[in-house]
């Protein structure tokens, strides 16, 4: 079957680093999303990987290791509007969307 | 980037009404549209595919006659929920993909309807 691996919850200080990490069992694979989600809102694009490696954005990077069905999201610098949940979503064979239940992400100062 | 527009953003009825729900793409075409459908601390649940100038493809386990899509044009899909229960209230989602089905293009979410069902 079709199954995402995301820890629930982390929390982090402001200003640091943090790295939410994601494993994946899909039936084909056509890359890897992660998506942000504020409480009460929809998702909004972060990044996109389908090859293996690491992706830089800004303060956020993803990286993938499609051998190891693994991918990381890192967020740098911290902000307290960092505070969302982070949704890990590969795409299968058919090009649909797995979706988790995400990560959600408590920011301190 | 793209944007997609929903709306209501909230509604609230009766038991037993029915409640259309709108999702355009204000600066590009989408062959393809998404409808989702998410509880509390939980994930988004594709619901249906919606495809322009076809009928939906539904997800197993989503009724057809109570969750009513229509794709008309290239930048309209809308979902009714027909006869709708306080099962019904959840938080729902349209997305679209630029480009044909099949792209691996980036989905641009609306901004969600919550619908509480009294």
């Amino acid at each position: 079957g079709q199954n995402i691996d995301q820890p629930t919850e982390m929390t982090a200080t402001e200003g640091a680093i943090v790295q939410i990490n994601c494993t994946y069992q899909t039936s084909g694979f056509n890359g890897l999303f992660w998506y942000q989600q504020h409480a009460g809102e929809a998702p909004t694009f972060l990044s996109y990987n389908v090859l293996d490696g690491l992706e830089e954005k800004g303060r956020f990077s993803s990286f993938l290791s499609r051998s190891k069905g693994y991918s990381y999201l890192l967020l740098k610098e911290l902000q307290m509007k960092d505070s969302a949940s982070y949704l890990c979503a590969p795409m299968d064979s058919n090009y649909q969307l797995i979706w988790g239940a995400g990560t959600k992400l408590i920011i301190k100062p | 980037g793209a944007v997609v527009s929903q709306h209501p953003s909230w509604v609230i009825c009766k038991s037993g009404t029915s409640v259309k729900i709108e999702c355009r793409s204000l600066d590009f075409q989408a062959t393809t549209m998404f409808w989702y459908r998410q509880f509390p601390k939980q994930s988004l649940m594709l619901m249906a595919t919606s495809n322009e100038g076809s009928k939906a493809t539904y997800e197993q386990g989503v009724e057809k006659d109570k969750f009513l899509i229509n794709h008309a044009s290239l930048t309209l899909s809308t979902l009714t929920v027909t006869s709708a229960h306080p099962e019904d209230s959840s938080f729902y989602i349209c997305s679209a993909r630029i480009g044909t089905s099949g792209d691996t293009g980036e989905l641009f979410f609306g901004e969600g309807s919550r619908l509480t069902v009294l």
